[in-house]
């Protein structure tokens, strides 16, 4: 695995609040991804960055932010956390997209908004 | 990208191997078939990918059929903690870095002492 760790491991928020959760790795993998994953609809793309700077949005990214300061940290902000967001997020990384989609997962950030 | 067809769910024996199935039948030549596990409470971990040849590594092997419309992963001697979820995805070789893994239903492989 690419040396990945997500901060933190669980977070219970209220609605409203900003909430921020960070993914760390070790590898100097240059892409960097941010999924959600739901009962029902599997993993799902939210953001993420093809660089120090640089990052796009993926299929679910309303309600959320990022940012990616350092090639080794991609945080993931929540700006005004709804309950619709409790959900398990997952960061991975991939070396370059050569064609191949060998991605790997960190360990995962379970939250749940009240 | 192909549609993949896996069993819900499978049981394997303590040490016995453990062959899981993958139809994907509308393959097109230039897709891969990949093979990710996601264990309870954890993400998601890639075990192998292949086009046409089988292929093998430390976790598994890798049998696609000749036609490519269906392919088995294979665990050697599966152990308990290859309990989990296994996904089959295929795709095509892109450099799009915006591409995101599609993760169907799965097979829920029980693997029993």
């Amino acid at each position: 695995d690419a040396g990945i760790t997500q901060s933190p491991r669980h977070k219970v928020t209220e609605t409203g609040t900003p909430v921020t959760l960070r993914c760390h790795q070790t590898e100097n993998h240059r892409y960097m991804y941010w999924y959600r994953q739901d009962p029902g609809h599997g993993l799902r793309l939210i953001h993420y960055s093809y660089g120090v700077k640089d990052t796009d949005k993926g299929e679910v990214s309303d309600g959320y932010s990022v940012s990616r300061s350092k090639t080794e940290d991609f945080l993931l902000t929540l700006e005004s956390a709804t309950s619709s967001q409790t959900s398990v997020y997952f960061c991975a990384t991939k070396t370059q997209p050569s064609g191949q989609e060998t991605q790997y997962f960190g360990p995962g950030t379970r939250l749940l908004v009240l | 990208d192909a549609k993949t067809t896996q069993p819900p769910s499978m049981d394997c024996a303590e040490g016995r191997a453990a062959n899981l199935p993958c139809n994907h039948s509308t393959i097109s030549g230039n897709e891969y078939v990949y093979w990710y596990r996601q264990i309870h409470s954890q993400g998601p971990q890639y075990i192998i990918h292949g086009l046409k040849n089988n292929e093998t590594n430390e976790m598994a092997s890798l049998i696609i059929t000749e036609d490519r419309k269906s392919s088995t992963l294979i665990l050697p001697h599966a152990t308990l903690r290859d309990t989990a979820v296994y996904y089959c995805i295929v795709r095509v070789a892109t450099n799009n870095a915006g591409n995101m893994l599609t993760f169907g239903g799965g097979t829920r492989l029980m693997v029993k002492p």
